[in-house]
């Protein structure tokens, strides 16, 4: 579709491991957010993405999260040595530039055992 | 003050009722205003963009109140569908982190048979 596409849906891994989760923006957005929302909770930011410049990873809450995003294609998140923690849904929302609304992909429900 | 604040209800309201929420927010060179809704478990979507002017769409009126830095949202006539999640969303042109979009937590709504 024309929406913006993450995988996997779910991931179920053990405590420990590393996960990446992986965001298809909107063809032409240059904006990509990654959110974190954990149940029953708002959302949280971790990083952005605007085009060619330095992402803001001001949201990022330890050096175990990072991401990565080649112009304006497919972002990876990338969460090692997971703690439980680390379960929550991870949203990633794209947007044609700063001021634009954003537009959601129907997120990654990562569970740590 | 915290960037964008909501009241996080829940409301509960019969059909058929008239129901308003209003966010805050603390940064007033704030340009851009949006409201979006939240299904249980489910990606946030955008409802609506709010203009200076006031818009409406429907059964929703959204309101802009710079002097006093708030927006608004109005449901008219409640349907069982409008139960979720409405998010307030304050984008800053320039400046700022979060890459210049600030959510809120969210006001719950539900509504009852």
């Amino acid at each position: 579709g024309a929406g913006v596409s993450q995988s996997p849906s779910n991931k179920v891994t053990e405590k420990g491991k590393d996960v990446e989760l992986r965001c298809d923006p909107i063809s032409g957005h240059t904006a990509l957010y990654w959110y974190r929302q954990r149940l029953g909770q708002g959302l949280e930011f971790l990083i952005y993405f605007q085009g060619n410049s330095a992402p803001d990873k001001s949201g990022l809450p330890s050096d175990r999260f990072s991401a990565e995003r080649t112009g304006e294609s497919v972002s990876t998140l990338t969460i090692q040595r997971t703690q439980q923690e680390d379960s929550a849904v991870y949203l990633c929302a794209s947007s044609p530039g700063r001021v634009q609304p954003q537009h959601f992909g129907d997120g990654t429900r990562l569970s740590i055992l | 003050r915290k960037e964008v604040e909501q009241d996080p209800g829940p409301f509960n309201v019969p059909e058929g009722a008239t129901v308003a929420f209003n966010c805050t927010y603390s940064n007033s060179a704030s340009q851009s205003f949006f409201w979006y809704r939240q299904d249980c478990r489910k990606e946030p979507k955008l409802l609506m963009s709010v203009y200076s002017s006031g818009n409406e769409d429907g059964r929703f009126t959204a309101q802009l109140n710079r002097a006093s830095q708030y927006i608004s949202l109005l449901i008219r006539d409640s349907k069982l569908s409008d139960s979720a999640t409405y998010l307030c969303v304050v984008n800053i042109r320039d400046g700022g982190s979060q890459g210049n979009l600030i959510f809120g937590k969210g006001t719950k709504l539900s509504v009852k048979p």
